[in-house]
């Protein structure tokens, strides 16, 4: 396993373009989070889903964006009508929610979202 | 809510020095505390944990840090800095209940960067 993969590494958007970006978490995770980091802040929670169900959203999640697991593996993050406020670091992370117990919780190496 | 308070954005130490990041954290419940380090352009890669047991907690490349309740701290320390070392680190918390139960969402401090001086 080549642990959580995200693509594109970098994204560079005209304001008011739509983008996409793709999270394939580790085969066996069947939690999956999306978080955001700006620039000189940490990352702050997004939203989670347990196997392809959606289960929490963040207030920081506006309508433009919208996240799916369909099939409660690879999630999509989308962000419509893009701000340069969007421009951030997308990280994506999965692990493994089994019993009382929740295991490898780990990251992926972020898209890089610049809006011009 | 939780929150972490990372105090100061920049520590530069010599090589071969003890490194000290602080963190304190804030919890109305009993929390778990975690430690990761990021270099540029990489994702968040974890040093260490506390769940329960045992306070104080060793990780990999040599960090160790110490939860104290009385102090709601989890600072991390390194006997001997090495060129390596420099990144960004971050402490975070969750929640115990939330965390092997509803949701697993950790709550991030703005960081610190740790520069190591030759």
């Amino acid at each position: 396993d080549t642990g959580v993969s995200q693509n594109p590494r970098h994204k560079i958007t005209k304001r008011g373009q739509n983008v996409t970006f793709r999270c394939d978490p580790i085969s066996e995770h069947n939690r999956l989070y999306w978080y955001r980091q700006t620039l000189g802040q940490g990352p702050e929670f997004l939203t989670y889903f347990q196997n392809e169900a959606q289960l929490e959203k963040s207030r920081l999640l506006s309508d433009r964006f919208s996240a799916e697991r369909p099939k409660g593996s690879f999630s999509t993050l989308e962000i419509q009508r893009t701000e340069q406020g969007d421009s951030a670091m997308y990280l994506c992370a999965s692990s493994l929610k089994l019993g009382q117990g929740v295991y490898g919780y780990t990251f992926g190496s972020g898209t890089r979202l610049t809006v011009v | 809510a939780q929150s972490v308070t990372q105090l100061g954005s920049h520590v530069s130490v010599s090589e071969g020095a003890l490194v000290l990041l602080r963190c304190n954290y804030s919890s109305s419940v009993p929390p778990y505390l975690f430690w990761y380090v990021q270099y540029p352009n990489q994702g968040l890669q974890l040093l260490l944990k506390y769940t329960t047991g045992a306070t104080l907690v060793k990780g990999i490349n040599g960090f160790e840090a110490e939860f104290k309740k009385s102090e709601t701290s989890f600072h991390l320390t390194k006997p001997s800095a090495h060129m390596s070392d420099a990144a960004e680190y971050f402490c975070a918390v969750s929640e115990a209940g939330d965390f092997t139960g509803a949701n697993s969402k950790l709550t991030f401090g703005k960081g610190i960067t740790l520069s190591v001086r030759p």
